[in-house]
């Protein structure tokens, strides 16, 4: 157990839907990372909060959208979902005393299923 | 922009043999990750390697890095079942970069 909790497990919606994905990081962890897990696209980077900050960005389609909380929680929302957007979707966090750049702990995940 | 690719992206094998996974990457980096997959579950932190010609051994499993040649491995000394799993490596500071990952199957 690395610590790092997220809700819900899993998740069944239809296309054009919206959904919040949330996470919390280890105790003490201030960075907090999304990745997406699919089988065409394999383990992709989301977004880094630091602090409540946005700190990096990778792949992150316009339709999603993520904030860090001030007790350090972070959502992810996704919107106007699409079939392809079915995925496993991963929070990590790290302790990010420079910002990030430490070994990142992984959540379980949420499975989204999008039909 | 940084590519990361390991091989081989399968490998099954008998308990009790060696093997290595090697992972390369694109451009300069000053750590590489190395984590495992159980099927359906999270990512565990297995090595963090920080600097050239660092190696780091954890039970069965050795990791190295060579900077100069953007290479990793990841050694599997006399595999027993429990190794069964698929093995990520991933370079970068805070936006990770996956490699395709390496499904390994230990048979007995």
């Amino acid at each position: 157990d690395s610590g790092v909790t997220q809700t819900p497990k899993h998740l069944i919606t239809a296309t054009g839907q919206r959904v919040t994905l949330r996470c919390s990081p280890r105790s003490g962890d201030l960075s907090v990372y999304w990745y997406q897990q699919s089988l065409d696209q394999g383990l992709q980077f989301l977004i880094q909060y630091y602090n409540g900050e946005e700190r990096a960005k990778g792949n992150i389609l316009e339709r999603f959208s993520a904030q860090q909380f001030p007790d350090l929680h972070s959502e992810l929302n996704l919107s106007s979902l699409e079939l392809g957007d079915s995925a496993l979707y991963f929070c990590a966090s790290s302790v990010g005393i420079k910002g990030g750049g430490e070994t990142q702990y992984f959540g379980p995940g949420t499975r989204l299923l999008v039909l | 922009e940084l590519k990361v690719e390991q091989n081989p992206l399968f490998l099954s094998m008998q308990e009790g043999k060696n093997y290595t996974i090697y992972c390369n990457y694109s451009t300069t980096s000053d750590r590489l990750y190395w984590y495992r997959q159980d099927p359906g579950k999270s990512l565990e932190s297995l090595f963090v390697l920080l600097s050239n010609g660092a190696v780091k051994q954890e039970g069965r499993l050795m990791a190295s890095l060579d900077t100069k040649a953007r290479l990793s491995t990841l050694h599997i000394t006399a595999a027993v079942h429990d190794l069964s799993a698929t093995y990520f490596c991933a370079v970068g500071a805070q936006k990770l970069v996956f490699g395709q990952g390496t499904r390994l199957t230990i048979n007995p």
